[in-house]
This record gives C-alpha cells, structure tokens and sequence, in this order.
C-alpha cells in the first residue's frame, strides 16, 4: 500500500484500549478544526470536526476536545479496533478564506 | 453520489518531462484544491480553485500550475519534473470555498525516475 508517513510519530494500542491522538495547533486565529484519517493506498477521510466556540464534540467512538488556551486538539478513540490503524492527521482553517493547513499526522496501530 | 475521482492513480515519468493530473469533484462542489504529499513534508497546500478561479496558491514553484473547467472539473500540471516531485498528489473538492470539510480522492502517485 502507500507510505504516506514514514517519519511519523506512532502510537500503538491494544485493542479494546481508548487512543488518544494529540496535536498543537499554532494560529491563534484558527477557528474550525478537522481530524482526517488516512488508511494505506486511500485518501484523507473525514472523521469530525470542531469549532472555536466548542471546546468538545462526540460522535460515534470518537470525541474531539479543543484547548484553545494552549493551542491543543486531541482525538480520543474509544474501544479502538484493528480497523482503527491508520494515520491521523489534525487541520486547521486559519479563517478568511485560507486553505485547511495539516499537521504531520499520527500513526495508529492497534495490537490485536 | 460518487466520490471525488482522481486519474491517473499511478503514474511514472523521468526528470524534464511533464506531467497532467485530472480531478473531477463530487458532483455539485465548486470548489477544488490540490495537495501533495510526501513523507518528510506531509499535506502541503498546492492550490484552490472556485468558480475557474485560483483562489488561493501554496508556496510552490511556478512549475506547479492548475485550472479548473466550468464544469468544476480541475487539472494540475508540473513541468520540467525533478526527483522531488516524487509525491502523492491529492485533490479535494468542498460545496464552497474556504470553509467546511474537504472531501479527498485517493490520489494520483507520481513517481519521478
């Protein structure tokens, strides 16, 4: 499949465990957040989003939390699974029409 | 409703040629942006593209150039190749420009010999 990181910081879980996916963010400006997850040989895939005013958001499995006092995004997983494993990737929108800006991405492995 | 649709998926050329990526968007998204993605640089922004119109440009040589149809339709072109042009190259479209979530292809791999 594709490489699309091989200098990536990685994160290996057992399976059933919780993942915590972190990233710092470093405009202050930013106002809307994405998390992307990108399997082998596939483009980035959505996962969810958050905005400014929010400082935490759920969905299926998944939750966003937003520190904007320190710049801070991270992406809990819950009861993470082998069809987890991919890799992560933050971005921002620095607002005023700016392109989505992404960080260098995690990769996940889940031990099974 | 079909997904974002990149062509070719693999592709290998030898420096100084050139090269032509093609992506059509979800249907009714106007806007179109570029990416390419390496190992050591991760997602770096090409270009947008919203109503044939270049909205936005990355900090990339003018070898990089783009343009988009009126059907929504958008090609990147890169010529005179270099080595470092090795990279997958990753178009999204959203339903308007600058804001919401980005839908990706799965890319075109460019490899460069």
């Amino acid at each position: 499949g594709e490489s699309v990181g091989l200098h990536l910081p990685t994160l290996s879980v057992q399976e059933g465990d919780n993942s915590i996916i972190n990233c710092a963010y470093s405009n202050s400006a930013s106002d809307y957040f994405i998390w992307y997850k990108q399997e082998s040989g596939k483009g980035p895939q959505f996962i969810i989003d958050i905005r400014s005013n929010m400082d935490k958001r759920q969905g299926q499995r998944v939750t966003v939390l937003l520190n904007k006092t320190v710049k801070h995004l991270s992406l809990q997983i819950a009861a993470t699974q082998p069809g987890d494993s991919a890799v992560y990737f933050c971005a921002e929108n620095r607002g005023g029409n700016t392109p989505l800006v992404f960080g260098k991405g995690t990769r996940l492995s889940v031990i099974a | 409703k079909a997904g974002v649709t990149q062509t070719p998926r693999y592709l290998i050329k030898t420096r100084g040629q050139q090269v032509t990526l093609s992506c059509s968007p979800i249907s009714g998204h106007r806007s179109v942006s570029w990416y390419q993605q390496t190992p050591g640089q991760g997602l770096q922004f090409l270009f947008e593209y919203f109503s044939e119109t270049q909205r936005n440009k990355g900090n990339f040589p003018g070898r990089f150039s783009g343009r988009q149809f009126s059907n929504s339709r958008s090609e990147m072109n890169v010529s005179t190749l270099e080595l470092g042009d090795s990279a997958l190259y990753l178009c999204a479209s959203s339903l308007v420009q600058g804001e919401g979530e980005l839908f990706f292809g799965e890319g075109s791999r460019l490899t460069v010999l």
